[in-house]
């Protein structure tokens, strides 16, 4: 099966620094990788759809100077979080859609990232 | 936009007791409809999904949900859950306009199955 890895799996970092999550496809290829954040006890919220090649999309109340976001490869999307401020704390999954396509709008979801920021 | 309410949030049962999930949606035109497990500590899996055709979609794990149109509900069933299927349950949907291919998630359910 498709498989989505993100990396690190867990990151703390100061008030201010800046953190980069990776989110690679690992066997197969992906146009489209999807971005979310999950608050404890709480669903999967979608920050952001990010294209091979152009522009994220960035849902209404995410600040993109804030998530910035690089989809370079076919299998590789970051997220950057710019300045990190503690109520940016938060599990964040990427999830990737195969770019063949052949399970239609079927996502791959990656393992997710903790970021702790002091 | 499209909206996915799941109702229960905790559900607590006993081994060997029938599970019914509620998920209800909001978008008027064609969907394609999804649920997903999050286990304990992992990362979220899909567990049935339904585009088109038989509205009883068959799962893993012995799962399987049903699609009403005319209730915009897609309820997750198993007729008897194991203590392993302890986990968040969490219903999705897209819209079938192809709207960037973006799931809109429920909120979720807590599922405790005791030995």
């Amino acid at each position: 099966g498709a498989v989505v890895s993100q990396h690190p799996s867990r990151v703390i970092c100061k008030s201010g620094t800046s953190v980069k999550i990776e989110c690679r496809s690992l066997d197969f290829q992906a146009t489209t990788m999807f971005w979310y954040r999950q608050f404890p006890k709480k669903s999967l919220m979608l920050m952001a759809t990010s294209n091979e090649g152009s522009k994220a999309t960035y849902e209404q109340g995410v600040e993109k100077d804030k998530f910035l976001i690089n989809h370079a490869s076919l299998t590789l999307s970051t997220l950057t979080v710019t300045s990190a401020h503690p109520e940016d704390s938060s599990f964040y999954i990427c999830s990737a859609r195969d770019i063949w396509g052949h399970e239609y709008n079927e996502q791959f979801f990656g393992p997710g990232t903790r970021l702790t920021v002091l | 936009a499209q909206s996915v309410s799941q109702h229960n949030h905790h559900v607590i049962l006993s081994e060997a007791a029938s599970l019914e999930l509620g998920c209800n949606y909001s978008y008027g035109g064609t969907v394609n409809l999804f649920w997903y497990v999050q286990y304990p500590g992992q990362h979220l899996q899909l567990l049935l999904k339904y585009f088109s055709g038989d509205p009883l979609v068959k799962g893993i794990k012995g799962f399987e949900a049903e699609f009403i149109k005319s209730k915009f509900s897609f309820n997750l069933r198993k007729p008897s859950v194991q203590w392993s299927d302890t986990a968040e349950y969490f219903c999705a949907v897209n819209a079938g306009n192809n709207a960037g291919n973006m799931l809109t998630f429920g909120g979720g359910t807590r599922l405790m199955v005791k030995p």
